[in-house]
């Protein structure tokens, strides 16, 4: 089973910030099956990175992603108020079949 | 725009069945392109994927390993909609159900697009 681990678990920063989260791979993943989520409370998640580094449609271009193997990040360039929530990396393996999501980042400002 | 409304009973007993259903707009549930699953939410667990089903000339179904013994997808051709059936319930089933979709490409499942808004489910007598 491949495990996901995020850190920091949580991240406290202020307004226009940058924040950096990690998301790392107990082993190697191809980067077209590595995603970020972004989830508020009582929401679904919302995809805002694919293929470890494309962004989503209608994602703001301050949050990127970058990485291969098994290190991968996301970065929020500028921390704005409505970014509070949690941040989830994912991962899908196709043989075995597997899809597995990180612990999450939550961050706070 | 793809949505997905999701429907059920927020309260099922343990032993029984959990069933739910994810009803389809503006996409088909047998599109070719596409792979349609269930993934369970809980502070315990985390994020579970729970299992897929996707049309390619045939029904497939993969179900993770979990709940392989009890879980069942079923697609509905003609309401275009998909439910999720989790026999034999207990207390540790208790979490929020999502359903989604994911966008293939090359014929590989690539990224998870589309969300229900989730359905709260507790095990309970």
């Amino acid at each position: 089973e491949i495990v996901l681990t995020q850190s920091p678990v949580t991240l406290s920063l202020s307004p226009g910030e940058r924040a950096t989260l990690s998301c790392r791979a107990s082993q190697s993943i191809s980067n077209w099956f590595l995603s970020w989520f972004q989830q508020k409370p009582g929401q679904p998640p919302r995809l805002l990175i694919y293929g470890a580094s494309t962004r989503a449609t209608g994602i703001p271009d301050r949050f990127s992603g970058s990485g291969s193997g098994t290190d991968f990040t996301l970065t929020i360039s500028r921390l704005e108020p409505e970014d509070i929530a949690v941040y989830y990396c994912q991962q899908y393996r196709t043989s075995p079949l597997e899809v597995t999501f990180g612990g999450g980042t939550k961050v706070e400002i | 725009q793809v949505q997905l409304q999701q429907s059920g009973p927020g309260l099922v007993k343990p032993s029984q069945t959990l069933s739910l259903t994810c009803a389809i707009s503006g996409d088909s549930v047998s599109s070719n392109n596409v792979t349609w699953i269930w993934i369970r939410q809980s502070p315990s667990r985390g994020l579970e994927w729970l299992g897929r089903t996707y049309y390619r000339s045939d029904w497939y179904y993969d179900y993770g390993v979990s709940v392989k013994s009890r879980i069942a997808l079923n697609p509905d051709t003609s309401k275009n909609q998909i439910s999720l059936q989790l026999n034999s319930v207990s207390p540790e089933d208790t979490a929020v159900y999502y359903c989604a979709r994911v966008v293939t490409e090359t014929g590989k499942p690539y990224y998870i697009d589309v969300w229900g808004k989730g359905t709260t489910v507790t095990v309970s007598s």
